[in-house]
């Protein structure tokens, strides 16, 4: 089984809708990410969180919101969708510092394609 | 600010050939860890090697090595005897202390039969 799911893998919504994206992880960890990918522009961080009550703005919060359920789960929501946040989704998992030899390395699942339209 | 330049858009390479792929970055922090990742169309995201700051020995795994350049803030990366499973995006990473990556815009590497 996958360490990091995301669940769902594609989506095709309206504008104007509200939308929740979830992560889950068996890893462990206590860092868990989201990131949006466009073409062009690599992957860019919209929200991190180093434990159930420390979240953290990432570079491109605005439209966005998270909430860390657990340690495992991680939701990303955008409140009132539009087409401009049509990317593919990414969350990822990292290890608290001095927890292992490679504690800086990011876990990814596999991706949420949203479609806005 | 911190940020991660990769040049080449796209680069194709024919299957058995080597091929490098750059990547340069800007920071004033001295410790920090250099990435590079693969994205098949899959699109599932794969580290491939990486590289502690500290390390003057550049990293290998099996086919894939690095040419990390401290001095020039340069961390490219070579794959020798590319293969079609090679095909995929490649995107150089930075990470410093505060544990968040920074990425590049991505190469798209072709590979031909």
């Amino acid at each position: 089984d996958a360490d990091v799911t995301q669940t769902p893998r594609n989506r095709i919504t309206k504008t104007g809708k509200r939308i929740m994206l979830e992560c889950s992880q068996t890893k462990g960890h206590d860092r868990m990410y989201w990131y949006r990918q466009d073409p062009g522009l690599g992957l860019r961080l919209i929200y991190y969180s180093f434990d159930v009550k420390d979240i953290n703005k990432g570079e491109i919060s605005d439209g966005y919101s998270v909430s860390r359920q657990a340690q495992a789960k991680f939701s990303l929501s955008l409140e009132s969708a539009i087409p401009n946040q049509t990317a593919l989704y990414f969350c990822a998992t990292s290890d608290q510092p001095g927890q292992g030899l490679h504690y800086n390395e990011q876990f990814f699942g596999p991706g949420t394609r949203l479609t806005v339209l | 600010a911190q940020t991660v330049t990769q040049s080449q858009p796209e680069m194709s390479v024919q299957e058995a050939e080597t091929v490098t792929l750059s990547c340069t970055y800007d920071t004033s922090e001295s410790d920090y860890y250099l990435f590079w990742y693969k994205q098949p169309p899959s699109r599932q995201m794969i580290l491939v090697i990486r590289q502690e700051a500290y390390k003057q020995q550049n990293a290998t795994e099996n086919r894939f090595s690095v040419n990390f350049q401290k001095a020039a803030k340069s961390f490219s990366l070579k794959i020798s005897d590319s293969q079609l499973g090679d095909a995929a995006m490649y995107f150089c990473a930075f990470q410093t202390g505060t544990y968040k990556y920074i990425f590049g815009t991505g190469t798209r590497l072709k590979v031909l039969a």
